[in-house]
């Protein structure tokens, strides 16, 4: 089975600086996607950003940004230009490419929430 | 509608008793999964429907959870016999389909007492 590490319960950056959130996963397989998301008090996820496996080339969107290394099975975030509204809960997701088992659905981290300081 | 819808968004109920927790997905979603998020944790992949049928169904974590989605649309997850342990968020998402991302709802938390 596949799992996820979130190791930075809580994270404080002051606005507009950048901050980097760690995720470390664990699996045997090769094909699998990588994501982030957001869930604010209204307790809905939100897609941040998502990564496939098989590409070498880090995802970003905006201010979001990845950098993803396989053979260290570890795919961070980093939030540039912290904003008020970037504040928080923050989720690593794994999905494998295989269905069945479980496989379909995401395993998530234990989360990071982030807190934006003015 | 725009987006998931979950009702109701809170359910107190007494320890012993029943529980129907609704999601009603983005309309042309053939996918739709229920997640369990207890306090302090991610969520947890209870259940995966594509159309009517539950295709994946290996995170129920006992046979007092039961969801049902009998017309590819509207999902009910069915919570018999409720135990305080468990009370969470229960979340649901949809997809385009089974590799497209997923649009989760604002949940229901459930508290049993």
């Amino acid at each position: 089975a596949q799992t996820v590490t979130q190791s930075q319960p809580e994270m404080s950056v002051q606005e507009a600086e950048t901050v980097t959130l760690s995720c470390t996963y664990d699996t045997s397989e090769s094909d699998y996607y990588l994501f982030w998301y957001k869930q604010p008090p209204s307790r809905q996820m939100i897609l941040v950003i998502r990564q496939e496996a098989y590409k070498q080339q880090n995802a970003t969107e905006n201010r979001f940004s990845v950098n993803f290394q396989k053979a260290a099975k570890s795919f961070s975030l980093k939030i540039s230009d912290s904003q008020l509204g970037d504040a928080a809960m923050y989720f690593c997701a794994y999905r494998s490419e295989y269905s069945g088992g479980g496989a379909d659905g995401l395993t998530f981290g234990k989360g990071t929430h982030l807190i934006i300081q003015p | 509608g725009a987006g998931v819808s979950q009702t109701p968004s809170n359910k107190v109920t007494e320890k012993g008793k029943y529980v129907e927790l609704r999601c009603d997905p983005i309309s042309g979603h053939t996918a739709l999964y229920w997640y369990r998020q207890s306090l302090g944790q991610g969520p947890e992949f209870l259940i995966y429907f594509q159309g009517t049928g539950a295709a994946d169904d290996s995170g129920l974590p006992n046979d007092r959870f039961f969801a049902v989605r009998p017309e590819g649309s509207v999902s009910t997850l069915k919570i018999q016999r409720t135990e305080r342990g468990d009370s969470a968020v229960y979340l649901c998402a949809s997809s385009l389909n089974g590799n497209s991302p997923l649009h989760f709802g604002n949940g229901t938390r459930l508290t049993v007492t």
